[in-house]
């Protein structure tokens, strides 16, 4: 498909459970960000990758969160002993990359992450 | 301090008005770029607009216009002949180009706009 793609699109895991989200960008965009969405609130920055590097890791809210890509293709954002509030929606986007500041997120339709 | 902040957590509008959803943000950097997106019931977001810090017109995207007021650091969107698609949550979104990494959007909580017959 020409969209970025989420998968899964939806995660039910036991508290304490380690989950893996992934994420397939656009074809072409070299940069990729995660962002989270609680429910009813807005969006929330965790990482951006610049190829496969990740100039911008400040939004990870501990270090149970990890993100890694291939070089500019799949990422897997990762959280290790989920807890109840890591419950939310995981939103992953691509643009066409770094100097180009007008570029748009394009977003996939997420993986809705339950804690249980 | 809020980058971005939309002030309005709802707003009704009929069917074939006009709508104007706030925005205003805080910036030192002199160059960045909003954006505006829609977020239906279904959770896709979807890119309305852009504007640049540097452009000297106002945005437009067929029913969609952005009223920038770089003074005022607001940047309001206009949505002409609301239809009943037209209901949604919408986001207002900032990039910074010369403070740390130029790329990351941050956005703002959210309109959520309900379209009435």
């Amino acid at each position: 498909g020409a969209g970025v793609s989420q998968s899964p699109s939806n995660k039910v895991t036991e508290k304490g459970k380690d989950v893996e989200l992934r994420c397939d960008p656009i074809s072409g965009h070299t940069a990729l960000y995660w962002y989270r969405q609680r429910l009813g609130q807005g969006l929330e920055f965790l990482i951006y990758f610049q190829g496969n590097s990740a100039p911008d890791k400040s939004g990870l809210p501990s270090d149970r969160f990890s993100a890694e890509r291939t070089g500019e293709s799949v990422s897997t954002l990762t959280i290790q002993r989920t807890q109840q509030e890591d419950s939310a929606v995981y939103l992953c986007a691509s643009s066409l990359g770094q100097g180009l500041y007008n570029s748009p997120l394009h977003f996939g339709n997420g993986t809705r992450l339950t804690v249980t | 301090a809020q980058k971005i902040t939309q002030t309005q957590p709802g707003m009704f509008v009929q069917e074939k008005e006009a709508v104007t959803l706030d925005c205003t943000y805080d910036t030192s950097d002199p160059s960045y770029g909003l954006f505006w997106y829609k977020q239906p019931s279904s959770g896709e977001m979807i890119f309305l607009i852009y504007q640049g810090s540097y452009d000297q017109q106002n945005a437009t995207e067929g029913r969609y216009s952005l009223n920038f007021q770089k003074a005022r650091k607001s940047a309001n969107l206009v949505i002409s002949a609301s239809q009943l698609g037209d209901s949604a949550m919408y986001f207002c979104a900032m990039r910074e180009i010369n403070t740390g990494t130029a790329s990351k959007l941050t956005f703002g909580t959210g309109t959520r706009l309900q379209v009435t017959l």
